[in-house]
């Protein structure tokens, strides 16, 4: 089955820092991939996704690039905002199930 | 307004009480999901349903189970035989064959 890795939080920025969230996958053929955020006591929204290889998704000043050569879908924002500390899931989904395998979640603080 | 709501979101209960958190849709999608959500775990999910009269179980299905009787309810019962059910339950939606999902605010669970 599809594995998705993210690196471990907490991720702790100034404001306006650039922000970078890894995620790596394995997967069989060629998945479709995504970015969820969780804002405290909330549920997960969907901030981006790319279903190619090359594909960029982008929302809200983030952006992923889909990198298949080295399995690959980090998320990047330049400049980041308080508003933006949250939970931050990778995802990934193929093999007609159409059920995605989830990362384990990287939490993200944005100090003012 | 179209979405998905949960109810409710605090619920406490007695060691030994089957609980069930309600989901309840409006997006006229076929597929409803539960996952549970517990600290630095990210998500797992419990069981999915992709038809009416249909689900199938997740990767922890073990101490709950559903039901799928109308297209827009997907009730989970959470029983005392799950061993540790206090957690974080979300539930999502999606179309079937379609790529993201759409999530519940969440319930949170507390047993004592």
């Amino acid at each position: 089955g599809n594995s998705v890795t993210q690196m471990e939080g907490p991720v702790t920025l100034s404001e306006e820092a650039f922000l970078t969230i890894n995620c790596t996958y394995t997967a069989t053929g060629y998945p479709s991939l995504f970015w969820y955020v969780q804002y405290p006591g909330e549920g997960l929204q969907l901030l981006l996704k790319a279903t190619k290889a090359d594909d960029k998704g982008s929302n809200k000043g983030f952006e992923a690039t889909y990198r298949k050569e080295t399995t690959s879908f980090h998320l990047e924002k330049g400049s980041v905002q308080v508003s933006d500390s949250a939970v931050y899931f990778c995802a990934a989904e193929s093999g007609g199930s159409y059920i995605p395998t989830f990362g384990r979640g990287t939490s993200l603080i944005v100090h003012p | 307004d179209g979405g998905i709501t949960q109810s409710p979101k605090y619920l406490f209960r007695k060691e030994g009480q089957n609980v069930t958190l309600s989901c309840e849709q409006n997006l006229n999608h076929d597929a409803m999901y539960w996952y549970r959500q517990d600290p630095g775990q990210g998500l797992r999910l419990i069981y999915y349903s992709q038809i009416v009269n249909d689900f199938q179980k997740g990767d922890i299905a073990e101490g709950y189970s559903v039901s799928r009787e109308k297209k827009e309810s997907f009730p989970l019962t959470v029983t005392s035989a799950q061993k540790n059910p206090t957690a974080f339950y979300l539930c999502a939606s999606s179309i079937v064959g379609g790529q993201e999902q759409y999530f519940g605010p969440g319930t949170r669970l507390t047993v004592t």
